[in-house]
């Protein structure tokens, strides 16, 4: 079942701008991990970040964490129109559901030139 | 990382046919797993597929009409059996990979199909 709700489900902002994507889950997890769609296309890896772990950068991106709240979010900086796409997360539960992941229903992310 | 590749990319099948997607990967790995993306939705795990042993179903989910094949540790098939126009969607499968002790996974760029 989805246990992960994304919030806003849709963000338009201008070129230059930051973007926070905010993600909730309802059971605990091994991991969570944020993945990009372009236009319906498969999904790119971005970035993973451990139920241990608090923050992560890579590049632009900034995941962080909070395991107390169960919720996750990602600010992209310095956002380019090329960052226009689909943005979800999706947790791994560890254990049993070992590397199953459960998606959130994802942002639709507007960058405008 | 891996490169992952899917056949076909896209297909429009008539009510009642079946499709076959084929799902190959660049490198070695022992699990692989299949999504549905249904229109304007997000992903749902259909199965997980191992080498070497029957695939395992998600809640929903049937072998009889999506079955699955995995030969060997790079490729992968699913099935969409006796389609409906509600099986018109993305299917995608996953890899996952062990990198320092992560466990990322990493997608191919998905089948889109559309049953009329």
């Amino acid at each position: 079942s989805q246990q992960g709700e994304e919030d806003p489900q849709a963000l338009s902002i201008q070129e230059g701008e930051n973007a926070t994507m905010n993600c909730s889950y309802k059971t605990s997890i091994n991991n969570l991990q944020w993945y990009r769609q372009n236009s319906g296309r498969g999904l790119v890896h971005l970035i993973l970040i451990r139920s241990n772990e608090r923050e992560k950068h890579s590049g632009r991106l900034r995941v962080t964490l909070d395991t107390s709240k169960k919720s996750s979010s990602l600010l992209i900086t310095a956002s380019r129109a090329a960052d226009t796409a689909s943005y979800f997360c999706a947790t791994d539960a560890g254990g049993t559901s070992y590397g199953k992941l459960t998606f959130g229903q994802g942002t639709i992310l507007t960058v405008h030139p | 990382s891996a490169v992952i590749s899917q056949k076909p990319s896209r297909d429009i099948c008539q009510r009642g046919t079946s499709l076959t997607i084929q799902c190959q990967v660049d490198s070695q790995v022992t699990m692989m797993f299949w999504y549905r993306q249904q229109p304007g939705q997000s992903l749902t795990l259909i199965a997980t597929a191992n080498q070497g042993s029957e695939a395992t179903y998600e809640s929903g989910f049937v072998i009889d009409k999506f079955p699955i094949s995995r030969p060997n540790l790079t490729f992968s098939t699913l099935t969409v059996s006796n389609m409906s126009p509600e099986d018109s969607s993305i299917y995608l499968c996953s890899v996952e990979i062990w990198d320092s002790a992560y466990n990322e996974q990493f997608f191919g760029p998905g089948t889109r199909l559309t049953v009329l």
